[in-house]
């Protein structure tokens, strides 16, 4: 699987939008972008995933660059409970098989 | 919302027994995995399963690990001779295939600890 590239740490405002970016300047045409979150102490959570276009789904949005080499989760306002590790994992279409988790970014949310 | 669950939340076992852990998967999925994670580290693979048989898995599933979907709804890790380096989170997962794409759901995880 393509390799990606999260900043390990961001900071955001409660009710204020995050940015959370991930760099995959070696994905491929079949490569699907998807992001996971994990809060404290609990299991993996899916979040979203995309190809080409940009998702928006209940949780976030996802904004993927036109080259496909980057992509930004968007969560349009943070709560309390946004609090987590995020993660940006990259899988190729019809893959059934292992996720494979980096370090994530870690998001923490100021009252 | 239908929902992975794991049994027990926290098993504290002495080095050198067997251990089972137990995942009840959601019950239309087809696709099993068990994951962990040590304190403070990444999330790593561990094994896939797919119509009865393992279909991946990792080098950390070596031949003291073994998986096993014993009845239509349980999905088990066993751990024959715990080593105290197997003290970690195991969560299970399950998925559905829908459009190529797998979204995994994740149980609540059960806590090892080895002793």
């Amino acid at each position: 699987d393509a390799k990606t590239t999260q900043p390990n740490s961001m900071e955001s405002n409660e009710e204020e939008p995050v940015h959370l970016p991930c760099n995959h300047s070696t994905i491929s045409g079949t490569d699907y972008i998807h992001w996971y979150r994990q809060l404290p102490s609990q299991g993996p959570e899916y979040v979203i995933h995309g190809l080409t276009s940009n998702v928006n789904n209940r949780m976030a949005s996802l904004a993927i660059a036109e080259d496909r080499k980057s992509s930004t989760l968007i969560l349009h306002r943070a709560t309390l409970r946004d609090a987590a590790v995020y993660y940006c994992i990259l899988r190729d279409w019809g893959s059934q098989g292992n996720l494979i988790f980096g370090k994530g970014t870690k998001l923490s949310v100021k009252p | 919302e239908p929902e992975v669950t794991q049994t027990p939340s926290h098993q504290v076992t002495q080095m050198g027994q067997e251990v089972i852990l137990r995942c009840v998967p959601i019950s239309n999925h087809l696709y099993f995995y068990w994951y962990r994670q040590i304190l403070g580290q990444k999330v790593e693979f561990l094994v896939s399963f797919y119509n009865n048989e393992i279909s991946e898995k990792s080098e950390i599933f070596d031949d003291q690990f073994s998986v096993e979907r014993p009845d239509g709804s349980n999905f088990t890790l066993k751990i024959r001779s715990t080593k105290l380096e197997d003290s970690a989170m195991y969560f299970c997962a399950s998925s559905v295939e829908t459009g190529g794409i797998y979204e995994q759901y994740f149980g609540p995880g059960t806590r090892l600890t080895v002793t």
